[in-house]
């Protein structure tokens, strides 16, 4: 059984700092690691989908980083905005993903 | 080109009742999989169809039921609800269930059971 783990839990940031999360997942039979940003209200979005070791992806001021040997993943957020504010989701797995509790940014202006 | 299209986004029911929830994937898109969030909890993995069969299961019980069609929509059953079944239900579907290429969820049926 797969067991996904994110931390901190929340964070609380100034905005214009930078920031990051990070996700752990067992490295024996990895497939796939994505990273999803959930806005209240709204669905999670996919964000990135990471295969292979040594992965980085980049959207706008978002990055995440891969590690499969040593299972884990860290999600970076340079100059944040008070529109970061989200909980952020990993999820690890092939046909049984299975996602962690998330990391809850608040932004404040 | 349609999102996920969860139905219906808001529902009451009382202890001991049934429910079904539909999904209507992504056109194309033959995967289909439901997660159950709880306040305090992370997206709990229920199950997930492709091509009308069910490929994988979550750890919940027997009241947890579901199915897909050969349009590729799925529905989701709850029979004798307790009052733990409420949360929010998400669907997601993706082209091929693998997750190479990441999912696309609906915007849930937040469910009340009282």
């Amino acid at each position: 059984i797969l067991n996904v783990e994110q931390s901190p839990q929340s964070l609380h940031v100034q905005e214009g700092d930078s920031t990051n999360f990070t996700c752990s997942f067992p490295s024996s039979n990895f497939y796939a690691l994505h990273w999803y940003r959930w806005e209240t209200a709204k669905s999670p979005e996919a964000l990135f989908v990471m295969t292979l070791n040594g992965d980085e992806k980049k959207k706008g001021r978002i990055s995440a980083t891969l590690n499969t040997k040593e299972g884990y993943s860290y999600l970076y957020i340079k100059g944040s905005q008070p529109e970061d504010s989200a909980t952020y989701l990993c999820a690890s797995g092939g046909f049984k993903t299975i996602f962690g509790a998330g990391t809850r940014l608040f932004v404040k202006a | 080109k349609a999102g996920v299209t969860q139905t219906p986004r808001y529902l009451i029911k009382t202890r001991g009742q049934q429910v079904t929830l539909s999904c209507s994937p992504i056109s194309g898109h033959r995967s289909v999989s439901w997660y159950q969030q709880t306040p305090g909890q992370g997206l709990q993995f229920l199950f997930e169809y492709f091509s009308e069969t069910q490929r994988n299961k979550g750890n919940f019980p027997g009241r947890f039921s579901g199915r897909q069609f050969s349009n590729s929509r799925s529905e989701m059953n709850v029979s004798t609800l307790e009052l733990g079944d409420s949360a929010l239900y998400l669907c997601a579907s993706s082209s091929t269930g693998t997750g190479n290429y990441g999912y696309t969820f609906g915007s849930g049926t937040r469910l009340t059971v009282v």
